[in-house]
């Protein structure tokens, strides 16, 4: 069965420490790979995503994520977090074959502290 | 350019009561998608329509029916409303009929009683 695991429910940080969220996926194929971050009482963001080519995917603001196949996983990061980043974080997977639906993970909830 | 739109933002029904949430894009995007999203369980996906006059299920399509009925708006109704179906509502649109990226709207909160 495809399924989405993203293993940190909550994480706290402090301002200007880095940052990694963790996701890991079970498909048939290696599928399209994304992260969304949603902030309080807003819909969803793309913060990046990953189709193919370089495994390690730069996206919008200054977050990048790594595909690495042998570990079917797909994590987020960011050098330097901001207080502005307190937000909940999803993990995505869809298929490559055809239209699709993407597949969300349960989300990690980041605190910012100062 | 207001993206995707959904109204309205917040609704409390009745048990059994029933509604229409609508959703519209200006994108001029093919697909449309509904998810709802619960505590500690992500998005799901209830409906889709991966062009204007096609629909199709989800994972979580009980309770609820959709019409596509133009490219730009993709309606969900809840014909009698459960206090199971108390969630947040995103719609979403995607440009292509393969995976791209997903446009979501800011969500309709339903509370039902």
């Amino acid at each position: 069965a495809q399924s989405v695991t993203q293993p940190d429910i909550h994480i706290t940080v402090s301002e200007g420490a880095s940052l990694e969220l963790r996701c890991n996926y079970s498909y048939g194929a290696t599928p399209y790979l994304f992260w969304y971050v949603q902030s309080p009482g807003q819909g969803l963001q793309l913060l990046l995503k990953y189709f193919s080519g370089d495994t390690l995917v730069q996206g919008i603001k200054g977050f990048e994520a790594e595909f690495k196949r042998s570990q079917s996983s797909f994590n987020l990061r960011k050098p330097s977090v901001h207080w502005s980043d307190a937000a909940e974080y999803f993990c995505a997977v869809g298929p490559t074959d055809s239209w699709g639906k993407l597949q969300f993970g349960a989300g990690t909830q980041v605190v910012v502290t100062p | 350019n207001a993206g995707v739109t959904q109204t309205p933002k917040f609704q409390v029904l009745k048990t059994g009561q029933s509604m229409t949430l609508q959703c519209a894009q200006d994108m001029n995007h093919n697909s449309m998608y509904w998810y709802r999203q619960d505590p500690g369980m992500g998005l799901r996906l209830i409906y889709y329509s991966a062009s204007e006059g096609t629909t199709d299920k989800g994972e979580v399509p009980n309770g609820y029916n959709v019409s596509r009925l133009n490219k730009r708006e993709f309606s969900l109704r809840l014909e009698s409303a459960a206090p199971s179906q108390t969630s947040v509502y995103f719609c979403a649109s995607e440009r292509k009929k393969y995976q791209e990226t997903q446009y979501f709207g800011p969500g309709t909160r339903l509370l039902v009683l």
